[in-house]
């Protein structure tokens, strides 16, 4: 059990176009969700939480107007980045917490943005 | 949240078991010990994660030292499918999850 699945693996996009990432925990409920970028050989960075109904939180650094993000029900999450540049070309990674149950973080496959 | 220390990389053989430190000398009494791991081009996995007693799971054991100030991750029997980044995390129950360098372990046939 546990599984977050993401849509789509791998996208590729027009510089100034948006792009739409979905994330879905399959067998679970999850209230909260966060959303990762990962630059080649570096760590992952927490871009934001989102919480079920509620507007996401946002690290330090990041511009939310431009990854926006939406948290619509218990088993979905989207990030939008919209007006995508070159620079936001990297690996971007879900993971979900279970409602009400174990703490650990589940985490999607990943999906690659190449933004030409 | 404590701030982590892990080696850079590390090397195992096959079949061997492969440990791994992890070092957080500025832990507090409520931040558990997490334990990631990430196969290339993949999303982190979840191993294991600990307080303050030693934890055995089907993936792996946490070995947490009797001060808290560090501890080891234990993969009984490596595998080739178990070369990963391994991510040794500090956190508070409920807070959210960040990562450090982690360990490159390479398990050699």
């Amino acid at each position: 059990g546990a599984v977050v699945s993401q849509h789509p693996s791998r996208v590729i996009c027009k510089s100034g176009t948006s792009v739409k990432i979905e994330c879905r925990s399959l067998d679970f409920q999850a209230t909260t969700m966060f959303w990762y970028r990962q630059f080649p050989k570096q760590s992952l960075m927490l871009m934001a939480t989102s919480n079920e109904g509620s507007k996401a939180t946002y690290e330090q650094g990041v511009e939310k107007d431009k990854f926006l993000i939406n948290h619509a029900s218990l088993t979905l999450s989207t990030l939008t980045v919209t007006s995508a540049h070159p620079e936001d070309s990297s690996f971007y990674i879900c993971s979900a917490r279970r409602a009400g149950g174990p703490h650990e973080q589940y985490f999607g496959p990943g999906t690659r943005l190449t933004v030409t | 949240d404590a701030k982590t220390t892990q080696p850079t990389s590390m090397d195992c053989a096959e079949g061997r078991a492969a440990n791994l430190p992890c070092n957080h000398s500025t832990i507090s009494g409520n931040e558990y010990v997490y334990w990631y791991r990430q196969i290339h081009s993949q999303g982190p996995q979840y191993i294991i994660h600990g307080l303050k007693n030693n934890e055995t799971n089907e993936m792996a054991s946490l070995i947490i030292t009797e001060d808290r100030k560090s501890s080891t991750l234990i993969l009984p029997h490596a595998t080739l499918r178990d070369t990963a980044v391994y991510y040794c995390i500090v956190v508070v129950w409920g807070n959210k999850l960040v990562f450090g360098a982690g360990t490159i372990l390479r398990v050699k046939s």
